[in-house]
């Protein structure tokens, strides 16, 4: 299947720093990305959509100023979390669908962002 | 909207066959897939239903009914890695084609 990479798997930030995570799908392109949080002991929760060369789509109740969206190509998008907080502290995973070879359509995730804010 | 519901927890023996199932909601479907995720590491995707039916894959199979807004995940054989949660998640239609995913359930499978 198609590989989608993710970095950093591990931060540890200070409270009110920021913290950005990379994400690159390896071996396709990828004109669309999605971003995932996930708590202790829940499923994932989608925060945005994020489209190569415009704006992000957030989900509601996920505050775009606090959590930015780059996707400047076709193979990499990034996620920044500002003024970090304790309450931000979760697993980050992103995925990527590869539309191409008539796979499924299924997402791609990369292998995921433990974040921990002090 | 979404709505995807799923059991929290289950518990198998080695060896034996174990079906779970997700009930689903949603505003506009194009979907349904299932994951495996182990604690830590990112989900891996294991089925897809379009269409009403069994998909079978191993000892894997995956059934949907779009009028009931049902789905089963069935697990053959079961071995000790098969310990795991697993997710169930729906794509709708739009122009993005969404991913949501359910709760989750947890598997333990015991000796």
């Amino acid at each position: 299947g198609a590989v989608v990479s993710q970095h950093p798997s591990r931060v540890i930030c200070k409270s009110g720093t920021s913290v950005k995570i990379e994400c690159r799908s390896l071996d396709f392109q990828a004109t669309t990305m999605f971003w995932y949080r996930q708590f202790p002991k829940q499923s994932l929760m989608l925060m945005a959509t994020s489209n190569e060369g415009s704006k992000a789509t957030y989900e509601q109740g996920v505050e775009k100023d606090k959590f930015l969206i780059n996707h400047a190509s076709l193979t990499l998008s990034t996620l920044t979390v500002t003024s970090a907080h304790p309450e931000d502290s979760s697993f980050y995973i992103c995925s990527a669908r590869d539309l191409a070879g008539g796979n499924t359509g299924e997402l791609f995730f990369g292998e995921g962002s433990r974040l921990t804010v002090l | 909207g979404q709505n995807i519901d799923q059991p929290t927890e289950m518990t198998a023996t080695e060896g034996a066959i174990v079906q779970i199932n997700c009930t689903y909601q949603t505003s506009g479907f194009n979907g349904l897939f299932w994951y495996q995720q182990h604690a830590g590491e990112a989900p891996t995707f294991l089925s897809y239903n379009v269409l009403d039916g069994l998909e079978e894959k191993g000892r894997f199979s995956s059934f949907l009914s779009r009028s009931k807004g049902y789905s089963y995940l069935l697990l053959k054989e079961l071995q000790m890695k098969d310990s795991a949660s697993y997710l169930c998640a729906v794509r709708d239609n739009g122009g993005y084609q969404k991913v949501t995913f359910g709760t989750g359930t947890k598997l333990q499978v015991i000796p």
